[in-house]
């Protein structure tokens, strides 16, 4: 089956500093890649995804890009706030789901 | 619309007790799943169902079991409960197509003692 590293577990950064999250997969046949962004006693929430024949995608202050030849996808946001501290999760398909990323914005 | 729900939030049982629980979404999406999450873990596939009659394994199937018999309704079922099924329960659904948004229900947290 898929095999999804997630990097950082932790990631702390000053407000208005940029933060950037790492996920690898490794079947090639893999072609949609949602991140999802979970709240304190919430359940996950997609924030943007991307599928295999896009190499980049941005909403506002977030984008992914994706390296198929390097099977490799990456989440930035820029100019953090406050506001985005929350565990972020990457994901290959519906099936297989990284380890996660705490994110902590510091005002 | 309330989207996906589930029930309940919290529970804790003994060692070998069984019990559903219950996932219902207004949607009317075909897809429904149940991951758990474990600290540090991430979420993992446990079953999900394409549609009504339909279910498959997912990663980690071992302890559970799942019924799917109408579009809204996604029951989980442990059976003997045991601590390592201590987690976080979460459901989710999403519409026809093969990728796309999944909708999550907010949770439910799990103790087996």
């Amino acid at each position: 089956g898929e095999n999804v590293e997630q990097h950082p577990s932790t990631l702390s950064v000053q407000e208005g500093d940029s933060a950037v999250i790492k996920c690898t997969y490794s079947d090639s046949a893999s072609n949609y890649f949602p991140w999802y962004k979970q709240e304190l006693g919430k359940g996950p929430q997609l924030i943007i995804d991307i599928r295999s024949n896009v190499g980049e995608k941005k909403d506002q202050r977030i984008a992914v890009t994706l390296n198929k030849t390097a099977k490799h996808f990456s989440l930035h946001i820029t100019e953090t706030q406050p506001e985005d501290s929350a565990v972020y999760l990457c994901a290959a398909s519906m099936f297989y789901f990284g380890t996660g990323t705490s994110l902590t914005v510091i005002p | 619309n309330a989207g996906v729900t589930q029930t309940p939030k919290f529970r804790i049982l003994k060692i070998g007790q069984s019990m559903t629980l219950q996932c219902t979404q207004d949607m009317n999406h075909n897809y429904m799943y149940w991951y758990r999450q474990d600290p540090g873990m991430g979420l993992k596939l446990i079953y999900y169902s394409v549609g009504a009659g339909i279910t498959d394994k997912g990663e980690v199937p071992n302890g559970y079991n799942v019924s799917r018999s109408t579009t809204e309704d996604f029951p989980l079922r442990l059976e003997l409960a045991a601590p390592s099924q201590t987690s976080v329960y979460f459901c989710a659904s999403h519409i026809t197509t093969n990728t796309g948004e999944l909708f999550f229900g907010e949770g439910s947290r799990l103790t087996v003692l």
